[in-house]
């Protein structure tokens, strides 16, 4: 089986940067997946991971670490409607199988 | 990019009757759908794999009885949930064969 673990909730500021956590363990690992929903909502793809390093897109950033079963998101220039849930998942075997973590609420504060 | 949607947005039915979800690939073709259901304040568990023109993959401990995937094209899958209970309220959602596109969800509310 897989193992996903991420905060179940952190809370920032607006403008700041946060970083969300996430580790895994698994075997057959083949691509790490962050998602952000908002309450009643589907996921919405942010970004996939596949090799080691960071991979920027705007204000959103993840970096993965294969050795270590590590991921974090990073989030810059915090706004308001960022308040959700941002869930990690992890692809692994075959068949192209997503497995979520429990999902991260972030709240962001004025 | 890749749309899928899903028939209905929201469902309440009586407990003991069936619902048919709809979900369709709108601009691509989908060899492979997975669908998942997410209680409140939970993540997404996938339930099963729905692959065109063959049977389901489930995942260990869902009912393939009670939750009956058809994928009978390459831009339809349906999940049935048969004789619903109060337990089986919950989001179900579905993907295509991208992890980057999901459904945007069904509610099922069973009273």
């Amino acid at each position: 089986g897989q193992n996903i673990d991420q905060p179940t909730e952190m809370t920032a500021t607006e403008g700041a940067i946060v970083q969300i956590n996430c580790t895994y363990q698994t075997s057959g690992f083949n691509g790490l997946f962050w998602y952000q929903q908002h309450a009643g909502e589907a996921p919405t793809f942010l970004s996939y991971n596949v090799l080691d390093g960071l991979e920027e897109k705007g204000r959103f950033s993840s970096f993965l670490s294969r050795s270590k079963g590590y991921s974090y998101l990073l989030l810059k220039e915090l706004q308001m409607k960022d308040s959700a849930s941002y869930l990690c998942a992890v692809r692994a075997g075959g068949g192209n199988k997503l497995t979520f973590g429990t999902g991260t609420q972030l709240k962001v504060e004025l | 990019g890749a749309v899928v949607s899903q028939h209905p947005s929201w469902v309440i039915c009586k407990s003991g009757t069936s619902v048919k979800i709809e979900c369709r690939s709108l601009d691509f073709q989908a060899t492979t759908m997975f669908w998942y259901r997410q209680f409140p304040k939970q993540s997404l568990m996938l339930m099963a794999t729905s692959n065109e023109g063959s049977k389901a993959t489930y995942e260990q401990g869902v009912e393939k009885d009670k939750f009956l995937i058809n994928h009978a094209s390459l831009t339809l899958s349906t999940l049935t949930v048969t004789s619903a209970h109060p337990e089986d309220s919950s989001f179900y959602i579905c993907s295509g064969n991208n992890e980057q596109f999901f459904g945007p969800g069904t509610r099922l509310t069973v009273l």
